[in-house]
């Protein structure tokens, strides 16, 4: 079954204490992402990655950080968390071509940091 | 700054009536593409139909329809037939051109709440 991979789907750490957000899709896409959402603030972008070793920032990454060392795999690093990361987490993947855009999600990963 | 409007927070229907969700978006670009995905209780994002700006024809997945008006930027769905199943979130989504022209992202609306009465 094609998906996207997410864990740990619940998370309740505190502030400062490092934590790994894993993400692995099983449909061989080059394209990888990691949205959080919030309520009133829809789905915005952390970072993405276009392929192996190809990282950049999307419109909030400030506290986050990612590698893509496999194609499968691109985890979501909170080196330091703070409270105000505490959200709803979604990795998704796409195909490059053709390049509609079109995103696959993962089930989401709800953090919340004291 | 390319950008997605919902501007209805929430929205009620009847179960078996039809309900219209709104979406506007601004862009410069003249091919793009559009979605409309449902976010449900279990917090799955599913994608529920597809726009392709250069079709003219409205895109239908069986009760679900958009109402597709390019001039006006404006892409709202349509959900006939309403059942408790359709209760949930729905997000309007552009696909944007990022810059150095050779990449692109999903860009999305705030959301609007939809409940099913029965």
């Amino acid at each position: 079954e094609a998906q996207v991979t997410q864990n740990p789907r619940y998370l309740i750490t505190v502030t400062g204490k490092k934590l790994t957000v894993t993400c692995s899709q099983n449909m061989n896409h080059e394209y990888m992402s990691w949205y959080r959402q919030d309520p009133g603030l829809g789905l915005r972008q952390i970072y993405y990655s276009m392929n192996v070793e190809v990282t950049d920032k999307g419109d909030v990454p400030e506290g986050y950080k990612v590698s893509r060392k496999e194609k499968r795999n691109f985890p979501l690093i909170l080196e330091s968390p703070s409270p105000n990361q505490t959200s709803l987490y979604f990795c998704a993947s796409r195909r490059t071509l053709p390049n509609t855009g079109e995103l696959f999600f993962g089930e989401g990963s709800r953090l919340t940091v004291l | 700054a390319q950008t997605v409007t919902q501007s209805q927070p929430e929205m009620s229907v009847q179960e078996a009536e039809t309900v219209t969700l709104s979406c506007t978006y601004d862009t410069s670009e003249s091919d793009y593409y559009l979605f409309w995905y449902k976010q449900p209780p279990s917090r799955q994002m599913i994608l529920v139909i597809r726009q392709e700006a250069y079709k003219q024809q409205n895109a239908t997945e069986n009760r679900f329809s958009v109402n597709f008006q390019k001039a006006a930027k404006s892409f709202s769905l349509k959900i006939s037939d309403s059942q408790l199943g359709d209760a949930a979130m729905y997000f309007c989504a552009y696909r944007i051109l990022l810059s150095g022209g050779s990449n692109y992202k999903l860009t999305f609306g705030k959301g609007t709440l939809l409940t099913v009465n029965p």
